[in-house]
């Protein structure tokens, strides 16, 4: 079965401290990995793709096959990352490019 | 235009009341989708379109779901007979080739 699973509903932090949102995933090929935020009040945006290998807003994610995990980090928080964050897959071959979401971890930055 | 259009932002209707919802793509871009996000969970695939062609709509969750791209632009999704476990945010995504989805708004839609 196709899952994304994203075991903290909410994490707080202060601001400064490291943060690390989970996510793990069950697919049988190979998955496309990304982390999707919201934030208030905006649309769902992009915050990175797996294959791109980027760092957005100081924020990194490593697709580790062995574990099927794509944890989002960011070594200092700061407040405005406070968001709802969201990972989802997509298959690659013989498939549409739907993409197939967790339920979401509200980031929350306390001064 | 700028992003993935979508109208209206809010809609209440009475159950059993039908609905339609549009979705205006960013220009050019040949792929569509539309996905259901229940209040607390993540967004969830209902359907997806490549131009006019509807390629997937695995997702529906009955047929009293609807959709269609009759120009390979805009498109509607239409719900019959609306119950109250329709109540949710509809999101629109459109993309080009490989490239990530862009999303609109979403319209939340309140059936009562």
């Amino acid at each position: 079965a196709q899952r994304v699973t994203q075991p903290e509903k909410l994490l707080s932090v202060f601001k400064g401290a490291p943060v690390e949102l989970k996510c793990n995933y069950s697919y049988s090929g190979s998955p496309e990995l990304f982390w999707y935020v919201q934030y208030s009040r905006q649309r769902l945006q992009l915050l990175l793709r797996h294959i791109s290998r980027e760092s957005i807003k100081g924020f990194t994610a490593d697709l580790n096959k062995g574990e099927t995990s794509f944890h989002l980090k960011k070594p200092f928080a700061q407040e405005e990352d406070s968001a709802m964050y969201y990972c989802a897959l997509s298959g690659r071959s013989g498939n549409t490019g739907k993409l197939i979401f967790g339920q979401g971890t509200t980031l929350q930055v306390k001064p | 235009g700028a992003g993935v259009s979508q109208s209206p932002r809010y809609k209440v209707a009475k159950r059993g009341q039908d609905v339609a919802l549009r979705c205006d793509p960013i220009s050019g871009h040949v792929s569509l989708f539309w996905y259901q996000q229940a209040l607390g969970q993540g967004p969830e695939f209902l359907t997806y379109f490549q131009n006019e062609a509807q390629l997937d709509k695995s997702g529906l969750p009955s047929d009293r779901f609807f959709a269609e791209r009759p120009e390979g632009s805009v498109s509607t999704l239409k719900i019959q007979r609306t119950q109250q476990e329709d109540s949710a945010v509809y999101l629109c995504a459109s993309s080009q080739g490989a490239q990530p989805q862009h999303f609109g708004d979403g319209t939340r839609l309140s059936i009562l």
